[in-house]
């Protein structure tokens, strides 16, 4: 069965740093691009951040750029989304899915809240 | 970055009927668009892929069709739990980006 956990999330104030994991069993993690999805309440799904299954490319969308590190530790099968200078409007449920360039599987997704 | 417009934003329809839901970009993704359905408190799941492939375990009343700019999935007969958000997403550049979602409400 695959899993996707996703944790880190919480509250953090404007300016604050909080560092997203994600654990995944069930599929080769090695083989496979991850990307982090998320969405603020109420709200559609926005892309984030995406890494190679090596993790040698990533990109970023211009509203993290800067601001967020994706990186992930194929020896743990783990996934980690670093993120720095935290705004109101990055508040948002973090998903973290499996695919370089379509989504089979998804997480729970973590809560990230930006207030003071 | 290429805008995917999804219409209508709402579409009101009762168990057995047919869902065409609409998916148009702002530049040629060639093949590459996908469809999720979101329910309420859960993750996405992928429907389609490659603009008319069913993921592994999606019904076939699911399909998917277009290539280019426009780009259609069709629910050939409603059931209760097809009540949910629609969202296309398109890889064929990066970003990576996701239409607004369609929100597929029992009449």
């Amino acid at each position: 069965e695959v899993q996707l956990v996703e944790s880190g999330g919480g509250l953090v104030q404007p300016g604050g740093s909080l560092r997203l994991s994600c654990v995944v069993s069930g599929f080769t993690f090695n083989a496979n691009g991850m990307t982090w999805v998320r969405q603020a309440p109420g709200r559609g799904l926005e892309w984030v951040s995406g890494i190679s299954a090596s993790g040698t490319t990533t990109y970023y969308a211009d509203s993290v750029k800067g601001r967020f590190t994706i990186s992930r530790d194929n020896s743990k099968d783990m996934l980690y989304l670093q993120m720095n200078s935290l705004r109101a409007e990055d508040t948002a449920l973090y998903y973290c899915a499996q695919g370089w360039q379509w989504h089979d599987y998804w997480g729970q997704g973590t809560l990230v809240t930006v207030s003071s | 970055e290429i805008v995917l417009t999804q219409s209508p934003a709402t579409l009101s329809l009762s168990p057995g009927e047919r869902a065409t839901l609409s998916c148009r970009a702002s530049q040629s993704v060639s093949s590459y668009l996908a469809w999720y359905q979101q329910k309420p408190g859960q993750a996405p799941r992928l429907l389609i892929y490659e603009s008319s492939n069913r993921a592994t375990g999606i019904p076939a009343r699911f399909s998917g069709s277009g290539s280019g700019t426009d780009f259609t999935l069709t629910i050939s007969s409603l059931e209760p739990e097809d009540f949910a958000v629609y969202y296309c997403q398109q890889r064929n550049n990066w970003p990576e980006t996701f239409g607004q979602g369609t929100r597929l409400e029992t009449k």
